[in-house]
């Protein structure tokens, strides 16, 4: 299994752009989940999934979107840029009962 | 030592000895607790877990301790080695709940 994988590593954005943060797990996860991590902090949630259709707010949504057409794939839509979303973005997922977060290895966004 | 501030909590300690890392949690209802290790420009890894109804739980070089009176985690790391420096985070969240909450992290620094 490949568990949980993020593109791109790396980007950088202007003011205004959008884009596309991609995530997926092949360990038909349910719950997937995208957080924020900004530098000597922990982790925020942005939102989560249940499954497949199903998605909610989590601790600071404001400013992105996400869809889960798939159990496999949870991707973050940033719509317009903000220098205050420059950050790295991990994406995470859980199959209950277990309690364990396996996460991808990160994006890191920077917003000028 | 110690150095609490605006930039993460520090540890640091001399190879082959035993570190110790504290979490303190807020949520009485807290029925799981994780710590997770996050290396340099990866994403956060399961160590080990315990739940409410134990108060020490013992990994490869590891035990966890839980005290619910005080509310609060550590975990031992024994003959700590240059591998084990990284950011340590705890998470806690009420049973059935699969939206833990993160800690700050504690950023271990070994020295050979």
């Amino acid at each position: 299994n490949a568990g949980v994988t993020q593109t791109p590593k790396f980007r950088i954005l202007k003011i205004g752009q959008s884009m596309t943060l991609q995530c997926t797990q092949d360990m038909n996860h349910n719950y997937m989940y995208w957080y924020r991590q900004d530098p000597g902090m922990g982790l925020k949630l942005i939102y989560y999934s249940v499954g497949a259709g199903i998605t909610d707010k989590g601790e600071v949504p404001n400013g992105y979107n996400v869809s889960r057409s798939t159990t496999e794939d949870f991707p973050l839509r940033l719509e317009l840029a903000a220098p205050s979303q420059t950050s790295v973005y991990f994406c995470a997922s859980i199959r209950p009962p277990s309690y364990e977060q396996y996460f991808g290895p990160g994006t890191r966004l920077t917003v000028t | 030592g110690e150095s609490v501030g605006l930039h993460l909590p520090t540890l640091s300690v001399q190879e082959g000895d035993n570190s110790i890392i504290n979490c303190a949690y807020s949520n009485s209802a807290s029925d799981y607790f994780i710590w997770y290790k996050q290396e340099s420009g990866k994403g956060p890894q399961f160590i080990i877990d315990i739940r409410s109804n134990m108060d020490k739980r013992q990994g490869q070089r590891v035990t966890v301790l839980l005290n619910k009176t005080v509310k609060h985690l550590s975990l031992q790391i024994a003959a700590t080695q240059p591998g084990d420096s990284a950011v340590y985070f705890c998470a806690e969240g009420p049973g059935g709940s699969y939206i833990p909450t993160f800690g700050r992290g504690t950023s271990l620094i070994v020295h050979p």
